[in-house]
């Protein structure tokens, strides 16, 4: 089976702080991805990555960047922390093949203060 | 550009009955892969099902069932004699290519 594995499943922290989110993936895949969900705003893509060293931005980058210099790990990062990033984060990757789906990390509930 | 509607925002159902959650999808791509996933209240999104745009047939598991009809753009699941446990957000999503569009989400609550 698939493992995508988040680093933390709660986090709390303070406005202006900067912020790393870590996902790690076991099964070699090439694609890998960063949403946030929101209360009645479905899965918001943050930004993408096909290959290592590769990012696309996704439909909400602002406030955010990321890292993938390893296969396995992709990182998000808030530069400066806002209130208004509160949010729950999910990381998913899937292999280039079109008929896989997105396997998903259990999420990281974001809190900043 | 490809596009999920999931136009049921919320469905309430007492337990035992059956219910149907729509999913609509746009594309321009002949060849195309529809899914389904599950996120219960802890929140991890679970893959449930896999179409792709040739194959039509219907497919049953279980208490669940998928209906794929190209002519309406249409992938609709149906769940049978609900459960509690049935509660959960349902996701339906579209892959063509490397693009991945995931619909709203159908929040679906079972009440005993």
């Amino acid at each position: 089976d698939v493992k995508v594995t988040q680093s933390s499943r709660y986090l709390v922290k303070r406005t202006g702080e900067k912020v790393f989110l870590e996902c790690v993936q076991d099964m070699d895949h090439e694609n890998m991805f960063w949403y946030r969900q929101d209360p009645g705003l479905g899965l918001r893509l943050i930004y993408f990555s096909y290959d290592v060293k590769m990012k696309e931005k996704g439909d909400i980058p602002e406030g955010y960047s990321v890292s993938r210099e390893k296969k396995e790990r992709f990182s998000l990062i808030l530069e400066s922390a806002s209130t208004n990033q509160t949010s729950m984060y999910l990381c998913a990757s899937t292999s280039g093949e079109t008929r896989q789906p997105q396997h998903f990390g259990d999420g990281t509930r974001l809190s900043i203060l | 550009a490809q596009k999920v509607t999931q136009a049921q925002t919320e469905i309430s159902v007492v337990e035992k009955e059956d219910v149907t959650l729509d999913c609509v999808y746009e594309t321009r791509d002949t060849t195309y892969y529809l899914f389904w996933y599950k996120q219960p209240p802890s929140g991890e999104l679970v893959f449930l099902i896999r179409r792709n745009s040739f194959d039509e047939q219907n497919e049953i598991s279980g208490r669940y069932s998928w209906n794929f009809q190209k002519s309406t753009s249409s992938f609709n699941f149906t769940i049978t004699a609900s459960q509690v446990v049935d509660s959960a957000v349902y996701f339906c999503a579209l892959r063509d290519g490397q693009n991945f569009v995931f619909g709203p989400g159908t929040r679906l609550s079972v009440l005993p």
